[in-house]
């Protein structure tokens, strides 16, 4: 049964701090992963990754590929109290209708 | 970006009753759309696929006669929850996907915050 793993399920940092999301996958027919930012209501996209070893930047935040070890890591540099967020990343297997199917998400608290 | 509504953002029902929430995609037609459910401290998880002018593809477990989708035309799509009971409780988010375009450009309504009395 295809699946996804995010680690850790909580993390508390202070302002300034770095941090590194985890996520990790089990999926027949891998297609992509994404990573999203859900604050108080829908997420909003982050990322999307197909190919391994490409990192892609949006200011503070990055995320890379590891197809080899089934897993992507969300990095956040610097962060900032408005950070503070659930992450979550989901796959997309291939398949006519392409939906997501989430991980369990990371609660992120950045204290100042 | 492409906006997606949702709407009503909060609603109040008393149990038994049915209620209606709407999706619509406002500057562009979605073929595809979904609906997803969160539980508080929980993660999204998909219901159903809904697809313009055929029925809906539900998820394992999720009841299709409780959880009535209708997918009437390229912007909108409606859920209906039939005879609510308070564990339907819960937060329901729909998302459109551009007809054509890459999986990443899936936008997501704002969601609809269910409480069953």
């Amino acid at each position: 049964e295809d699946k996804v793993v995010q680690s850790p399920l909580s993390l508390v940092v202070h302002e300034g701090d770095t941090v590194t999301l985890n996520c990790s996958y089990e999926v027949t027919n891998f297609r992509s992963l994404l990573w999203y930012k859900q604050e108080k209501k829908a997420p909003t996209f982050l990322f999307m990754l197909t190919s391994s070893g490409i990192e892609k930047k949006s200011g503070r935040l990055s995320s890379i590929l590891d197809k080899k070890e089934l897993s992507s890591i969300l990095n956040i540099t610097a962060t900032q109290t408005g950070d503070s967020a659930i992450y979550l990343c989901a796959y997309i297997s291939s398949g006519s209708a392409r939906q997501l199917t989430f991980g369990s998400g990371t609660q992120l608290t950045v204290l100042p | 970006g492409a906006v997606v509504s949702q709407h009503p953002s909060r609603v109040i029902c008393k149990s038994g009753t049915s209620v209606k929430i709407e999706c619509r995609s406002l500057d562009f037609q979605a073929t595809t759309m979904f609906w997803y459910r969160q539980f508080p401290k929980q993660s999204l998880m998909l219901m159903a696929t809904s697809n313009e002018g055929s029925k809906a593809t539900y998820e394992q477990g999720v009841e299709k006669d409780k959880f009535l989708i209708n997918h009437a035309s390229l912007t909108l799509s409606t859920l209906t929850v039939t005879s609510a009971h308070p564990e339907d409780s819960s937060f329901y988010i729909c998302s459109a996907r551009v007809s054509g375009a890459l999986a990443g450009e899936l936008f997501f309504g704002e969601g609809s915050r269910l409480t069953v009395l």
